[in-house]
């Protein structure tokens, strides 16, 4: 069975510092790996995601992830934080062997301090 | 807007009483998710249907739950006899029948059972 583990309830950052915030997963086939994001009374937004090829994705408001197999990892990082990248943010796996059921982590509240 | 939308987005109603939600999804989608969503935790998966077929439940998914997709367009999610334990937000989402889509959320209907 897949799952996702994101074992932070919550990063602090530094405003201008870079954040890092983890996602590991368990799949049986290959993983197809995604980050969203979630602002207070909102729906989540897909930010990024990996499917095959480089390792290191990038995706919108300056957001990249690194897969790492070895690791079964799949972080999220930006070089540079910003206030307004105070949010939720939940990793997501879905198994590329053959089901369209995407697996959400219990989230990551990151707060960026000015 | 040509999003996924959801209505109503707030429902509070009595123990015992029944409940249906909507979802429009994307217009050209043929997958549609429902997940389900409490204070603190990630989405977790409740059903998904590509165009007007279910094609899988969550075993946590209890018979008062069904979902329909009968025209493979918009989706009804009933919840019937309805028990504090189902007070969430339910999260609609569509996605594009190639393997790699990722979803597209709608806002979510909040559901506060008294």
């Amino acid at each position: 069975a897949q799952s996702v583990a994101q074992p932070e309830d919550q990063v602090n950052v530094a405003e201008g510092n870079p954040l890092t915030v983890k996602c590991t997963y368990s799949v049986s086939g290959n993983p197809y790996l995604f980050w969203y994001v979630q602002y207070p009374n909102r729906g989540l937004q897909f930010l990024l995601k990996y499917i095959t090829g480089d390792n290191l994705v990038k995706g919108s408001y300056g957001f990249e992830a690194e897969f790492n197999k070895s690791q079964t990892s799949f972080h999220l990082k930006k070089p540079s934080a910003l206030v307004s990248d105070s949010a939720l943010y939940f990793c997501a796996v879905r198994d590329g062997a053959g089901t369209y059921k995407y697996i959400f982590g219990t989230g990551t509240r990151l707060k960026v301090l000015a | 807007d040509t999003g996924v939308s959801q209505d109503p987005r707030h429902k509070i109603t009595k123990r015992g009483q029944n409940v249906t939600f909507r979802c429009d999804p994307i217009s050209e989608h043929n997958r549609l998710y429902w997940y389900r969503q409490t204070l603190g935790q990630g989405p977790e998966f409740l059903t998904y249907f590509q165009n007007e077929a279910q094609l899988e439940k969550s075993r946590l998914l209890s018979d008062r739950f069904s979902a329909e997709r009968p025209k493979g367009s918009f989706s009804t999610l009933e919840i019937q006899r309805t028990e504090q334990g189902d007070s969430a937000m339910y999260l609609c989402a569509s996605s594009l029948i190639e393997s790699t889509g990722e979803l597209f959320f709608g806002e979510g209907s909040r559901l506060t059972v008294l």
